[in-house]
This record gives C-alpha cells, sequence and structure tokens, in this order.
C-alpha cells in the first residue's frame, strides 16, 4: 500500500534505447511530477501535472515524454537514452500545488544508468 | 546558479547533541521553505516547513528558523538520535500560488548520528 510507488526501481540500458519508468499514487492527489537528481545530487523538477494536465516543463529535452492517463499515474518515456540521461528519476505528487503548503510525497526513485 | 544551497556535505554528531543543518538561498521571491530527510534507497520525506511570515518553526524534536534578512536557514535537531542518520535536503518554493509545487532543492547534507 505503498502511496507513491514507481518501477522499475533500477534500469540498465544501452545508449539509443528507449525505456519507460511508470508512476502510480493512491493518495488521491491532483498533480504529480517528475523530479531528476543529478550527479551532483541535486532534485531538479522536470515536469508537473495537474488532473492530466501539464503545468510545468522546466526545459526538458523532447526526448522525454511525460504522460498521464489519469490523475494517479504519471509516466515518463525517454527517447534515444543518452549517457547524460543517467541519473536518479523520482515520482512525487502533491494534495493542492497552489496551497500554502507545497509539500510533496515522493517514490523511492528509479536508478537509470545508461551504457 | 544553485538559488538553493547547503554548504556542508556532511555533518557527524554524537547521540544526545544538538545537530544543526544549514540552508542559503539567493532567490527574494522564496516565501516557504521546507526540509525533507532521504534514507538510502528511499524517496525524500518532508519532515518540517516554515512560511516567510514566520521566523520559527517547531515540531517536535526538530526546529526551523528562518532569517529572512541573511536569506538563510537552519533545521535544529535535539536530542540527535541515530535514526536520525540520512541526507537532509533544504527547499524553496516561491509559493504565491503560482509555483505549481516546483521546489528549488539543495544538494543535501549527510547527518551521521553515533550512538
Amino acid at each position: 500500500d505503498t502511496a507513491v510507488s514507481q518501477t522499475p526501481k533500477y534500469l540498465v540500458t544501452q545508449m539509443g534505447n528507449d525505456k519507460s519508468i511508470k508512476c502510480e499514487q493512491n493518495l488521491g492527489h491532483d498533480t504529480m511530477y517528475w523530479y531528476k537528481q543529478d550527479s551532483k545530487k541535486f532534485l531538479k523538477i522536470m515536469f508537473s501535472y495537474n488532473n492530466k494536465e501539464l503545468i510545468i516543463n522546466e526545459t526538458v529535452p523532447n526526448r522525454f515524454s511525460p504522460k498521464s492517463p489519469d490523475k494517479a499515474h504519471l509516466n515518463l518515456h525517454i527517447n534515444s537514452l543518452e549517457l547524460g540521461d543517467s541519473a536518479v528519476y523520482f515520482c512525487a505528487s502533491s494534495q493542492d500545488p497552489q496551497g500554502p503548503s507545497e509539500k510533496l510525497f515522493f517514490g523511492s526513485g528509479t536508478q537509470l544508468s545508461v551504457l | 546558479d544553485q538559488q538553493v544551497k547547503q554548504n556542508s556535505p556532511s555533518l557527524s554528531v554524537q547521540e544526545g547533541r544538538i545537530s544543526i543543518l544549514n540552508c542559503d538561498y539567493t532567490n527574494s521571491m522564496f516565501d516557504y521553505f521546507l526540509w525533507y530527510k532521504k534514507y538510502p534507497a528511499e524517496g525524500p520525506t518532508f519532515l518540517i516547513s516554515i512560511s516567510s511570515i514566520k521566523d520559527k518553526n517547531e515540531d517536535g524534536r526538530f526546529t526551523v528558523f528562518l532569517n529572512k534578512s541573511a536569506k538563510h536557514l537552519s533545521l535544529h535537531i535535539v536530542p540527535s538520535q541515530p535514526g536520525d542518520s540520512a541526507v537532509y535536503f533544504c527547499a524553496a518554493s516561491a509559493a504565491g500560488g503560482t509555483s505549481y509545487g516546483k521546489l528549488t532543492f539543495g544538494q543535501g547534507t549527510i547527518l551521521t548520528v553515533h550512538p
């Protein structure tokens, strides 16, 4: 009964491949996010979706395409993987992104390694 | 240009003593600040937050202090316990209703509490 679950936990793949990471939340939240933790350990927002609608796209290459089939799911598809895509990707959700509390609930992360 | 910085990569403290984790920010539009705690192989979990209209917020053993003029916040944990050993991330948002959950994170501080 994990609140925010993402799969797979580890993903090792070759350059040029296409891969997807799935995320589901059972908290009833309206907003979901993808964050990337780079090699310097900074967590940076990539996308946010509110009720299946794209709200934030932080200048992410268009090889990254989020898909939200419903407000409980936000998947991340990556085309033509590059070495620099290696990172930990975190899915998150929140109840009210415009409220006074920006409390996000995170999944456990997907460690992506591009060889 | 990192707008949120945690200049201490690590901190080591004896059990029972106080842990003080520091965070500096540069963006004067930030008006809401959060601390997240992260264990290995898990996602960050929310710990405590503070609005810019306050200078202190307390929750049990955890207290966050905000000095707006210095653009500095700190997290105090007292008394520290071995279970507090984790990575602590400072985060900030320009909540004013338009940030849509976009948090700007620091790079984290590894806290180790020795028994």
